[in-house]
């Protein structure tokens, strides 16, 4: 069966500091994979979603960025963190087939201060 | 314009009632799905069921049913027999593109006893 993990599950991070968040997918191959971030009380966003090794889409400017280096690995990353970056990220993968569900880890919960 | 619009932010059921929890939409594309995700408080999503434009009949999974009426644009969530798990977060979603989904605000329901 297939699994997605994220980690870490909780980090706090000083204004400026560089962030790394790690996706991980076992037990399917060539996923679509997707961050998504959602704000204390509100919706998920959709920030990148990368459809194979390398392929990187970003939704929204920001001061984050994406990269895929092995087809089931996704990562978000940022070189300066600013407040506003605080918010609970989630991880999800989907197979690009018709019905298109995601699925989720288990979240990242970022704290700027 | 595509968008998902929640406009219940709480509802409250007492335990083994049932619940609406309303959700309408807005897309061009006549090809679309709809899924509604639960968020517990540990903030996993979990995919709790799907609905295809094409789809004749209202999706039903367990508890969970759909009451899909496309002319209105609108893709309720029925939860019946209402437990005190179900107590968490739900999201109404729109997939726009394979597998891209797009996210309402959400809706906390609260069982009580």
């Amino acid at each position: 069966s297939q699994t997605i993990h994220q980690w870490p599950a909780t980090l706090v991070q000083p204004v400026g500091s560089p962030l790394s968040l790690e996706c991980t997918v076992e037990g399917t191959s060539n996923p679509n994979l997707y961050w998504y971030r959602q704000a204390a009380g509100r919706g998920l966003q959709l920030l990148f979603y990368s459809v194979g090794i390398g392929q990187i889409s970003s939704e929204v400017p920001q001061n984050l960025s994406a990269s895929r280096p092995q087809d089931r690995q996704f990562i978000l990353s940022s070189k300066k963190l600013l407040l506003s970056d605080s918010g609970f990220y989630l991880c999800a993968w989907g197979s690009g087939r018709a019905r298109g569900e995601l699925f989720f880890g288990e979240g990242s919960r970022l704290t700027v201060l | 314009a595509q968008k998902i619009t929640q406009t219940q932010p709480g509802m409250f059921v007492q335990e083994k009632e049932a619940v609406t929890l309303d959700c309408t939409y807005d897309t061009s594309d006549p090809s679309y799905g709809l899924f509604w995700y639960k968020q517990p408080s540990s903030g996993e999503m979990i995919f709790l069921i799907y609905q295809g434009s094409y789809d004749q009949q209202n999706a039903t999974e367990g508890r969970y049913s759909l009451n899909f009426q496309k002319a209105r644009k609108s893709a309720n969530l029925v939860i019946s027999a209402s437990q005190l798990g179900d107590s968490a977060m739900y999201f109404c979603a729109m997939r726009v593109d394979t597998d891209k989904l797009i996210f309402g605000t959400g809706t906390r329901l609260q069982v009580f006893p």
